[in-house]
């Protein structure tokens, strides 16, 4: 059972690129999470979704897409990468019941670094 | 709107001596509290959870947190602390009825020697 995982674990890209970072989760968890985590700010929600097919904004969503197609997977997407977007990725998924009753699954992170 | 504050960002202790980690919340609802650890280059781990009933909650590695709805605190504690506790721990809140978790800024727990 290998849980939640996360590519790449490390990644840096120019300003004014793309990519996608991947998510998949092995449990069938509905609720699925990405976060950033930037020094002494603790984690920030950036999109969440709450099945496949359904996706909402989270805290700070600006400059990040997100899709869920599959109930595995929970792709993010950077479109023009910007310095700001410096930071430790981390995506987290939980169980449909009682989601709040549940503790959130993390992932080992993606650290992405925009030069 | 939910908060949680985290007072210390950095608490240094000696080796088996006891450490206090605080947690404040506030909420205009009944709320589930969390504490969470994160090693070095890893994803967070439930430490521990707060859902309902004794307001003392033990959870792995020692630690344990208590509840305390009247200073809104959720204070986490280990009687006496090892290396192998280094590691940033930290506080998050749920709403009752809602599916987002809210963290602390997070507290670095450093363990000296």
């Amino acid at each position: 059972n290998a849980g939640v995982t996360q590519t790449p674990k490390f990644r840096i890209l120019k300003i004014g690129q793309s990519m996608t970072l991947q998510c998949t989760q092995d449990m069938n968890h509905n609720y699925m999470y990405w976060y950033r985590q930037d020094p002494g700010m603790g984690l920030k929600l950036i999109y969440y979704s709450v099945g496949a097919g359904i996706t909402d904004k989270g805290e700070v969503p600006n400059g990040y897409n997100v899709s869920r197609s599959t109930t595995e997977d929970f792709p993010l997407r950077l479109e023009l990468a910007a310095p700001s977007q410096t930071s430790v990725y981390f995506c987290a998924s939980s169980s449909l019941d009682r989601a709040y009753n549940q503790p959130q699954h993390f992932g080992d992170g993606t650290r992405l670094s925009i030069l | 709107a939910q908060s949680v504050t985290q007072l210390d960002s950095q608490v240094p202790v000696f080796e088996e001596a006891p450490v206090e980690l605080r947690c404040n919340y506030s909420s205009s609802v009944s709320v589930y509290l969390f504490w969470y650890v994160q090693y070095p280059n890893q994803g967070l781990q439930l430490l521990l959870k707060y859902l309902s009933g004794s307001t003392l909650v033990k959870g792995i590695n020692g630690f344990e947190a208590e509840f305390n709805k009247s200073q809104t605190s959720f204070h986490l504690r280990k009687p006496s602390v090892h290396i192998s506790d280094t590691a940033e721990y930290f506080c998050a809140v749920t709403p009752n009825r809602d599916d987002k978790i809210i963290f602390g800024k997070g507290t670095r727990l450093h363990i000296l020697p």
